[in-house]
């Protein structure tokens, strides 16, 4: 069964210095990576995600993350956290025709 | 705004009572879905229909009736809630079901259920 960990449940950044937020997954074939972003107080918004290509994803707000096959991970990283990037995010992980599988979601504090 | 809309954005309801929950894409996608979201746990999905036909089930609770118009409309009614079903309701779209296309999921704002 496909799975997705986000092994930190909060991670804490000063502003302006680089975040990471770790993804491991779990499948048995090429999986399809997703990253979302929830706000407080609204639902999901879509980041990013890695299907095929390119190691490396850029996505919205100056995210990106990098598709390690090796060590199973899916790392969303930004060179400079701004506050306004405290929230909660969630990795995902699909393969073949089985719904979106989540993480339990990392929530980010920038602190200024 | 993502194109998903869904209405009420809060509801407080009591145990006997019967509500539902509206969602609405206007995105032009095939298939739509329903994710309920607790504290401290993972996004359960619940349901996923692809046009209007029910595709996935997972396991929910008989008290929660899903009900799918047409491919741009999706409801969630609500009956005989237990207080631990409070949580945050998620209605969600994409081009299509078949994962196979790799499509992105958009997701609604939410709707807020407290069951009293």
């Amino acid at each position: 069964a496909q799975s997705v960990a986000q092994p930190e449940d909060q991670v804490n950044v000063a502003e302006g210095n680089p975040l990471t937020v770790k993804c491991t997954y779990s499948v048995s074939g090429n999986p399809y990576l997703f990253w979302y972003v929830q706000y407080p107080n609204r639902g999901l918004q879509f980041l990013l995600k890695y299907i095929t290509g390119d190691n490396l994803v850029k996505g919205s707000y100056g995210f990106e993350a990098e598709f390690n096959k090796s060590q199973t991970s899916f790392h969303l990283k930004k060179p400079s956290a701004l506050v306004s990037d405290s929230a909660l995010y969630f990795c995902a992980v699909l393969q073949g025709n089985t719904p979106l599988v989540f993480g339990k979601g990392t929530r980010l504090s920038v602190i200024a | 705004e993502t194109g998903v809309t869904q209405t009420p954005r809060h509801l407080v309801m009591g145990m006997t009572n019967k509500k539902s929950l509206k969602c609405e894409q206007h995105l032009g996608h095939n298939a739509m879905y329903w994710y309920k979201q607790s504290a401290k746990k993972p996004l359960e999905l619940m349901f996923v229909y692809s046009l209007e036909e029910r595709v996935e089930n997972n396991s929910v609770p008989s008290r929660f009736s899903p009900e799918c118009p047409n491919s741009s409309h999706l409801f969630l009614h609500l009956h005989t809630l237990q207080p631990e079903d409070s949580a945050l309701y998620l209605c969600a779209s994409s081009q299509d079901h078949d994962t196979f296309t790799r499509n992105t999921i958009y997701f609604g704002e939410g709707s807020w259920l407290t069951v009293v």
